[in-house]
């Protein structure tokens, strides 16, 4: 149980083009969802968090122009990268808050890899 | 959330327990201490989660002090497959990743 998945696993993209992923929770319903970003060799940090029906709530420093989450589901979160350059390239990963496992415990997406050229 | 502190790196054998420790001085009496993992290039696995008793599931054992000032999470037998970055977080509301320890098992 509790199972997240990412679509796509990979993407290439030319600079200037709009690339969106898809963060689903498999086998159950989640009212909220983060979206994290990971650098080479670096920790993740938390972009976004994003709540089913509302709009999602950005951490200072990421632009929301730029990266628009819609959570228009109980399963299903999206992240669009706008107008994407090289150094959005980065590694996208995504949470689902599990209700009910215990203080509300977060299972993660195996990840989105996306270079922009 | 409060602030985690972790070595940055570890070494363990092959079928030896690992134990990694973490330090969370300012903890709040509602938050909670998870632990995750990082195996490179896929998102982080949960392993464990407590409060305030020591916690135990098929992954690892979780050993919190009475102050709940720091943990220690406990892989009782290492694998290969082990090696990893782990990741103690003390929770509010959502999950922020410090630098966690880079575990490695060695045959």
């Amino acid at each position: 149980g509790a199972v997240v998945s990412q679509h796509p696993s990979w993407v290439i993209c030319k600079s200037g083009t709009s690339v969106k992923i898809e963060c689903r929770s498999l086998d159950f319903q989640a009212t909220t969802m983060f979206w994290y970003r990971q650098f080479p060799k670096q920790s993740l940090m938390l972009m976004a968090t994003s709540n089913e029906g509302s709009k999602a709530t950005y951490e200072q420093g990421v632009e929301k122009d730029k990266f628009l989450i819609n959570h228009a589901s109980l399963t299903l979160s999206t992240l669009t990268v706008t107008s994407a350059h090289p150094e959005d390239s980065s590694f996208y990963i995504c949470s689902a808050r599990y209700p009910g496992g215990g203080r509300d415990t977060q299972y993660f997406g195996p990840g989105t890899r996306l270079t922009v050229l | 959330d409060a602030k985690t502190t972790q070595p940055p790196s570890m070494d363990c054998a092959e079928g030896r327990a690992a134990n990694l420790p973490c330090n969370h001085s300012t903890i709040s009496g509602n938050e909670y201490v998870y632990w995750y993992r990082q195996i490179h290039s896929q998102g982080p696995q949960y392993i464990i989660h407590g409060l305030k008793n020591n916690e135990t599931n098929e992954m690892a054992s979780l050993i919190i002090t009475e102050d709940r000032k720091s943990s220690t999470l406990i892989l009782p037998h290492a694998t290969l497959r082990d090696t990893a970055v782990y990741y103690c977080i003390v929770r509010g509301n959502d999950m922020r990743f410090g630098a966690g320890t880079r575990l490695t098992v060695k045959p």
